[in-house]
């Protein structure tokens, strides 16, 4: 089955710096990468998500970069700011209806 | 519009017992899935109905089982439980691409 591996699990950055996450998968029919920030003790949401006829995908200070070739994809948060502060997963699938396959997640904490 | 809202949101329960966690989509959303979350992890993937049926299953025993009405809510049915089940457990709802969570029911067994 799938399997994606998501580094680093914790990510400790100073407000303003920029902040990567990625995630590796085994799956080379997977071709939706969902990304989720959930607080805590709050639901998982959306912040992000790529295709996988797509390379790269930015939405003001969060973008997500895809490499299909190597099955790695990667979130980059830019100008970080202490609400960023949270746990932080990729998920993939290989069709976008179906079941999503986590990483562990990392948390990112944005000190002031 | 409402999101997906899911009860209760805390629940005791010893083991062996039954327990019934409940789901209601977001409004437009056909498909619902149960993921179940335990503390410090990734979400892993339970089930997934959509237009009454499971859909698909992930690696999860029979012990969990699940519903899905005319109204597209669900309902999570564990029994036996077991000390193991402790967990966050998450609907989503979707109608094609992408997934809605809710805010999850805090299941502890003691």
């Amino acid at each position: 089955g799938e399997n994606v591996e998501q580094h680093p699990s914790t990510l400790s950055v100073q407000e303003g710096d920029s902040a990567v996450i990625k995630c590796t998968y085994s799956d080379s029919a997977s071709n939706y990468f969902p990304w989720y920030k959930q607080e805590l003790g709050k639901r998982p949401q959306l912040i992000i998500d790529i295709r996988s006829n797509v390379g790269e995908k930015k939405d003001q200070r969060i973008a997500v970069t895809l490499n299909k070739t190597a099955k790695h994809f990667s979130l980059h948060i830019t100008e970080t700011q202490p609400e960023d502060s949270a746990v932080y997963f990729c998920a993939v699938t290989p069709d976008s209806w179906g079941k999503l396959q986590f990483g562990a997640g990392t948390q990112v904490v944005v000190t002031p | 519009d409402a999101g997906v809202t899911q009860s209760p949101t805390h629940l005791i329960k010893t083991r062996g017992q039954q327990v019934t966690l409940r789901c209601s989509p977001k409004s437009g959303h056909d498909t619902v899935s149960w993921y179940q979350q335990a503390l410090g992890q990734g979400p892993q993937f339970i089930f997934q109905y959509y237009e009454e049926e499971e859909r698909q299953r992930g690696n999860f025993p029979d012990r969990f089982s699940g519903h899905q009405f005319p109204n597209y809510s669900s309902e999570l049915n564990v029994n036996a439980l077991l000390l193991g089940d402790s967990a966050l457990y998450l609907c989503a709802s979707s109608k094609g691409v992408g997934y809605t969570f809710g805010s999850g029911t805090r299941l502890t067994v003691v």
